[in-house]
């Protein structure tokens, strides 16, 4: 059983459409991540919100905009996406973000599997 | 050179056999080191860290190697149920700054 949940676990979307991801953590962390995944390439890193605030975006396009209500939930909302946007997303979370010395490791959700018609 | 480089495999072991992979890692200043696993389209598991002397958990035996910049992961006694992708996480630190950086993933086959 995961502490991360994501929902949907599924997502078949138009270019047109706008959704939205939702990740919950039930872990008490303070950090919380986005991730891309897609075959035969490594997890690439599109967000950090860390105590709700964004820490990192990784050049991700304005098609994807996150947003963290709290420390237990972050959402992706997704607008006028690309085929190429098709993937695994995956939400994870730590305990905290950039602690030094620190060995934290992420947490994941089982990811939502997006494709884009 | 990328920063995490593993070996894709597939790495096609028999039962009972002992298998290693390799992870390395392009930049000294790397500080916290992890495996992941990740089942067929299921989401990565933390297996391990990667502790500088080193860390055996079970069959699983990590090592690090700061001097040629590699971590490893060695598996005995391969049963079918290790089959799966292993992920090689590096965590670079410093001044509020956390990057953290996967690897592809080895993929690792257990025959009967």
């Amino acid at each position: 059983e995961t502490g991360v949940t994501q929902t949907p676990r599924h997502l078949v979307m138009g270019m047109t459409n706008k959704k939205s991801l939702k990740c919950e953590q039930h872990l008490g962390h303070n950090a919380m991540y986005w991730y891309k995944q897609s075959a035969k390439k490594p997890l690439e890193l599109m967000f950090v919100y860390s105590l709700e605030e964004r820490v990192e975006n990784n050049s991700v396009p304005s098609r994807f905009s996150p947003e963290c209500p709290n420390s237990s939930h972050l959402f992706l909302h997704l607008h006028t996406l690309q085929p190429e946007d098709s993937a695994l997303y995956l939400c994870a979370s730590s305990q905290e973000f950039a602690t030094v010395g620190s060995n934290q490791p992420q947490h994941f959700g089982d990811g939502t599997r997006l494709s884009i018609l | 050179r990328k920063e995490v480089e593993q070996d894709p495999g597939p790495f096609n072991v028999p039962e009972g056999a002992t298998v290693a992979f390799n992870c390395t890692y392009s930049n000294s200043a790397s500080q916290s080191f992890f495996w992941y696993r990740q089942d067929c389209r299921k989401e990565p598991k933390l297996l391990m860290s990667v502790y500088s002397s080193g860390n055996e958990d079970g069959r699983f035996t990590a090592q690090l190697n700061r001097a040629s910049q590699y971590i490893s992961l060695l598996i005995r006694d391969s049963k079918l149920s290790d089959s799966a992708t292993y992920l090689c996480v590096v965590n670079l630190l410093g001044g509020g700054y956390q990057k953290v950086t996967f690897g592809i993933g080895t993929k690792l086959q257990v025959i009967p």
